[in-house]
């Protein structure tokens, strides 16, 4: 079974800190996906990656950053967190091919006081 | 930004109830359909993916239709039980596009 694990379930941060959530997937998938959750929106892709240093830009990338040093991890940093930030992050990873199954982490809820 | 709408919102049935939901999506640059579970506390759980206009896939209870050609997907649960109670989402992937488009999901509620 793939297994994809997020660094944290909850966390609480205060406006213009930096925030990182880490994200591991254990079965070499190539693609990794960072996406935001709100209520009554559906999943919006902030980043995703194809490959181990490559990244490209969501749907809603401003005020995040992502790195992917490693083909396992994808992180998703927010360079100065803010209200509007509060959040459900989920990651996911996908094996190859763009239509493929993506594979969820259990999500971090993201509170920016 | 591509629309993919699910319908209801939300939903709310008795412990025995059939139930059906829809997922609508730009019927021009089909590639696939992916049908996801996601329980409270849970990591979202894939449930099918379907690729071919007229496709029907089943697991258990739940069973999902596909119309390509007019764009969209119906998810179906027979006997609804209270382990149903989920969100249900669909996601879009288009052909040359490296992303999935999520609809906003519908939440189900089954009273036991």
């Amino acid at each position: 079974d793939v297994k994809v694990t997020q660094s944290s379930r909850y966390l609480v941060k205060r406006t213009g800190e930096k925030v990182f959530l880490e994200c591991v997937q254990d079965m070499d998938h190539e693609n990794m996906f960072w996406y935001r959750q709100d209520p009554g929106l559906g999943l919006r892709l902030i980043y995703f990656s194809y490959d181990v240093k490559m990244k490209e830009k969501g749907d809603i990338p401003e005020g995040y950053s992502v790195s992917r040093e490693k083909k396992e991890r994808f992180s998703l940093i927010l360079e100065s967190a803010s209200t509007n930030q509060t959040s459900m992050y989920l990651c996911a990873s996908s094996l190859s091919r763009s239509w493929e199954t993506q594979y969820f982490g259990p999500g971090t809820r993201l509170l920016v006081l | 930004i591509l629309n993919v709408e699910q319908s209801p919102q939300s939903l709310h049935v008795q412990e025995g109830d059939s139930t059906n939901f829809t997922c609508s999506f730009p019927s021009s640059n089909f590639y696939a359909l992916h049908w996801y579970r996601w329980e409270t506390a849970k990591s979202p759980e894939a449930l099918f993916v379907m690729t071919l206009n007229g496709d029907e896939k089943k697991k258990g209870r739940i069973s999902a239709t596909l119309n390509t050609k007019e764009g969209y997907s119906y998810l179906y649960i027979k006997g609804s039980q209270p382990e149903d109670s989920a969100t249900y989402l669909c996601a879009f992937p288009p052909h040359n596009f490296n992303k999935f488009y999520f609809g906003s999901g519908t939440k189900l509620n089954v009273k036991p």
